[in-house]
């Protein structure tokens, strides 16, 4: 069964640094997502992703994130200054007729 | 705005026993409601989904109820068994495949042998 891939599982940096989280998205689908989940809380929307371009975004996604899909098949989600509230769990979705979740990439801001 | 609340945060059956987990959605327009099982370590896996024009669907042991007009839907798990064990999330959306997810705060069920 097809499945969305995210790297790295685990990624340290910090505060201050820039991080570039990476997904391969399913390969049919046509809409793409970022969502995180702080430790022990729900999950929350970032950032949906069409057309190459961004189709909605949250008040969580201000200025120091960004999101792109430089090729056909990665699409990624760039952290430009970490912060300490930047920790979480980030997973990559996209879509056909539902969404289908990534692993996620666990950062850790220090 | 969009929100949903679910409810119990925490939930303890026995084996064999009967879990149910109930959402509330605030956004009328809301015609998808995914359920999603996490386990730890993991990313949100889809168990079952209902769309607006049903008010039930059963997949084997779990099944989803949906009252639009009181904007509540459910998760119905029966026969648990150990491995049910997990975060499990619902979520509300306009479109199931363009649209957003709001996500639910999640309910730890444990099931106990």
């Amino acid at each position: 069964e097809p499945e969305v891939t995210q790297t790295p599982s685990h990624q340290v940096t910090q505060m201050g640094q820039e991080v570039i989280l990476r997904c391969v998205p399913i390969s049919n689908h046509l809409y793409f997502y970022w969502y995180r989940q702080i430790l022990g809380q729900k999950v929350e929307f970032l950032v949906s992703f069409y057309n190459n371009e961004i189709s909605e975004k949250s008040e969580i996604f201000d200025d120091q994130f960004s999101v792109e899909r430089p090729d056909g098949s990665n699409f990624t989600l760039k952290i430009r200054s970490t912060k300490l509230e930047d920790s979480a769990m980030y997973f990559c979705a996209s879509s056909g007729l539902r969404e289908y979740f990534g692993p996620g990439t666990r950062l850790l801001v220090l | 705005g969009e929100n949903v609340e679910q409810h119990p945060s925490t939930l303890s059956v026995q084996e064999g026993d009967s879990a149910v987990i109930k959402c509330t959605y605030s956004d009328s327009a809301s015609n998808y409601f995914p359920w999603y099982k996490q386990e730890l370590g993991k990313g949100p896996q889809l168990i079952i989904d209902i769309r607006s024009n049903v008010g039930e669907k059963k997949d084997q042991r779990i099944a989803v109820t949906l009252n639009k007009t009181a904007k509540h839907f459910s998760l119905h798990i029966t026969e648990t068994q150990p491995e049910d064990s997990a975060v499990y999330f619902c979520a509300a959306s306009k479109n199931s495949g363009t649209y957003k997810y709001i996500f639910g705060t999640g309910t730890r069920l444990k099931v106990l042998a």
